[in-house]
């Protein structure tokens, strides 16, 4: 079955450690995005990427990082710098940017 | 202004009532139009896609007013298994995709 894969489903956070969001995507989508949901909020935009090796800030960035080494792949790194990063993450991929987005089951983080 | 808002609701129906959502945009060049659906505390999936000259998926019609820089979610017949977050989403060709923040929906025996 194709589909976008999220691990781990929950994550816990020490103060100023990095941890790292997996998504994989056996879709052949040439983009894929990361989003963040706060509790009773929208979607917003932290990274996306629309091809291999390139990758683009959303509108939240600030305090993550990614990378896009396969097509299939795209971890998210929820770096000591983001000082709030309890939230829940959802990972989408789009065969290209303006057609229709799929979303795998997402990661909650939360911070101990 | 916001670039899409949507009335977050509760929208509290009973089973078999008829229940419209409107969500309006701010950009007059948004090309394409989607509503998803996101049950709590699970990821959004794509519902139907809004068409121009509007379009229906059984219960469902969806609608599009570029006039007034509108989409619409018709839902006849609720059912219990309809409570959700309903999203709305709005694209310029070559930008991302802006997602609303949802209007909730409880469909109440």
């Amino acid at each position: 079955d194709g589909g976008i894969t999220q691990s781990p489903k929950y994550l816990f956070r020490k103060e100023g450690q990095n941890v790292t969001l997996s998504c994989e995507q056996n879709l052949n989508h040439d983009a894929m995005y990361w989003y963040r949901q706060d509790p009773g909020q929208g979607l917003r935009l932290i990274y996306y990427s629309q091809i291999v090796n390139d990758f683009q800030k959303g509108d939240i960035a600030e305090g993550y990082s990614v990378s896009r080494e396969k097509k299939e792949s795209f971890p998210l790194t929820v770096t000591s710098a983001q000082k709030n990063p309890t939230a829940f993450y959802l990972c989408a991929s789009s065969p290209t940017r303006d057609q229709p987005q799929h979303f795998g089951d997402g990661t909650r983080l939360s911070i101990l | 202004r916001k670039e899409v808002e949507q009335d977050p609701g509760p929208f509290n129906v009973p089973e078999g009532a008829t229940v419209a959502f409107n969500c309006t945009y701010s950009n007059s060049a948004s090309q394409s139009f989607f509503w998803y659906r996101q049950d709590c505390r699970k990821e959004p999936k794509l519902l139907m896609s809004v068409y121009s000259s509007g379009n229906e998926d059984g219960r469902f019609t969806a609608q599009l007013n570029r006039a007034s820089q509108y989409i619409s979610l018709l839902i006849r017949d609720s059912k219990l298994s309809d409570s959700a977050t309903y999203l709305c989403v709005v694209i310029l060709y070559g930008q991302n995709f802006v997602f609303g923040p949802g209007t909730r929906l409880s469909v109440l025996p």
